[in-house]
């Protein structure tokens, strides 16, 4: 399996203000993803990190809300942009260690409050 | 709608009794996971079946896939209070990618 750590666990913001997540895994990996918990709510994807190139956006997520970077294979950030209490939710990022193997890994999350 | 239906919500259980959480989806199945979440923390990834009767297990945990019935179920023997907690499916639904798609999670009580 991938070891998977996430900076910073939680923080509170103020609306209007934007946060940058940063997921970094142990070993290189195929895929990363971002998806999001809102409060009581199951995950919803946000996008697929791709690296040395844009990410590919789920319906209703964009680009200018939700920046994402992936400079290589064992690091990628989520930048929340514009901060509103509606962002308030646990964010996730997730790998797939190789394509031969499909399991799935989660990091432990950031828990997000905009105030 | 949601394309992965979760049954039962929620779920209170004397310790040492057995339990059996569903899954089924309106979509074809391509890959289904199984995960279980701590209130408020990350996902820990219990299992993932691929084909159609396929059966694995992990500790007293033992996931079934039924492909023809787009189902999968989660049966814990004997629980325990370490058992409790929100377990989530997610599934890919498109013969491509890796992305999954959750159900609503099943909540897990188990009391003394």
């Amino acid at each position: 399996s991938a070891v998977i750590s996430q900076k910073p666990s939680r923080d509170i913001c103020q609306r209007g203000t934007s946060l940058t997540i940063q997921c970094q895994v142990d070993s290189q990996v195929t895929m990363m993803f971002w998806y999001r918990q809102q409060p009581g709510q199951s995950l919803t994807l946000i996008a697929t990190a791709n690296q040395g190139s844009e990410a590919t956006y789920e319906s209703g997520f964009v680009i200018d809300k939700f920046p994402i970077s992936r400079p290589n294979l064992t690091f990628s950030t989520l930048t929340v942009s514009n901060m509103s209490p509606e962002d308030s939710s646990i964010y996730l990022c997730s790998v797939v260690p190789g394509l031969a193997r499909h399991e799935q890994y989660f990091g432990p999350g950031t828990r997000l409050t905009v105030t | 709608s949601q394309e992965l239906e979760q049954s039962p919500q929620s779920l209170i259980v004397q310790e040492g009794k057995n339990l059996t959480i569903n899954c089924t989806s309106s979509k074809t199945l391509y890959g289904l996971y199984w995960y279980k979440q701590k209130y408020g923390e990350g996902l820990i990834f219990l299992m993932m079946l691929q084909k159609g009767g396929e059966e694995k297990s992990h500790e007293k945990i033992t996931a079934k896939l039924d492909e023809k019935k787009q189902q999968s179920s989660l049966h814990i023997t004997a629980s325990q209070p370490s058992h409790a907690g929100i377990y989530l499916c997610g599934a890919i639904l498109g013969h491509s990618g890796y992305a999954l798609n959750f159900g609503k999670g099943t909540s897990l009580l188990v009391t003394p």
